[in-house]
């Protein structure tokens, strides 16, 4: 079975411009989550999805971060325009059910110069 | 106050010796914690689980829950250097859906 995986692994893009990143959740996980680790701190929730829908973005920091999930598959990140503040890394994790073990992708690595 | 906290370490032990996590949580809602290990450019990895109070083990490894004391341990037992890595502790929402991660501890076993 695969895992969570997420493209691309690392992203270097300069303030100003966007960038989508991808999660790909396992399949069947209904429940999909995006969580980011700026440097120096903990690993904060973004949001949640179930399918299609999203359950609860409370963790989004701001109107320049959007989420989607069309068809309730994969998942994409966009950013724009994205700000130095936004470099770190983003996990994407999954679930088939709530309470349920995450499994979590490698991460993106984003850097913005 | 940090929501989940953690000493950032690094907590040095020598090969075989009994490795010991600590976390403390603020939120007396939380009822669920867990313990991720994450290696160096990788994804985080749960290992351990644990709900009620009291401990919970499983192979080398040995959670312990304070409610009262609103304080979630992990121990390691027989440290081998494969379990040098980042260890994540994280209190679930009542909701199921958010997982609040402290800062992590890097562990070192050295051979």
């Amino acid at each position: 079975e695969a895992g969570v995986t997420q493209f691309p692994s690392h992203s270097v893009i300069e303030k100003g411009q966007t960038v989508t990143l991808r999660c790909d959740p396992i399949s069947g996980h209904d429940n999909l989550y995006w969580y980011r680790r700026v440097m120096g701190k903990e690993i904060k929730f973004l949001l949640h999805f179930v399918k299609e829908s999203k359950q609860d973005e409370s963790g989004m920091p701001n109107n320049r971060f959007l989420a989607e999930r069309t068809g309730g598959t994969y998942s994409t990140l966009k950013v724009q325009p994205a700000e130095l503040e936004d470099s770190g890394v983003y996990f994407c994790a999954s679930s088939r059910y709530l309470n349920e073990k995450l499994f979590f992708g490698s991460g993106t690595q984003l850097s913005v110069l | 106050q940090k929501e989940v906290e953690q000493n950032s370490g690094p907590l040095s032990v020598p090969e075989g010796a009994i490795a010991s996590l600590n976390c403390t949580y603020s939120d007396r809602v939380s009822q669920s914690f867990f313990w991720y290990r994450q290696y160096s450019g990788k994804s985080p990895e749960l290992i351990m689980s644990i709900y009620s109070n009291g401990d919970k083990e499983d192979g080398r490894f040995t959670a312990q829950l304070n409610k009262a004391s609103q304080y979630v341990s992990l121990l390691i037992r027989d440290s081998q250097p494969s379990d040098s890595a980042t260890y994540l502790c994280a209190a679930l929402n009542n909701a199921g859906n958010m997982l609040t991660f402290g800062g992590g501890t890097r562990l070192m076993v050295k051979p």
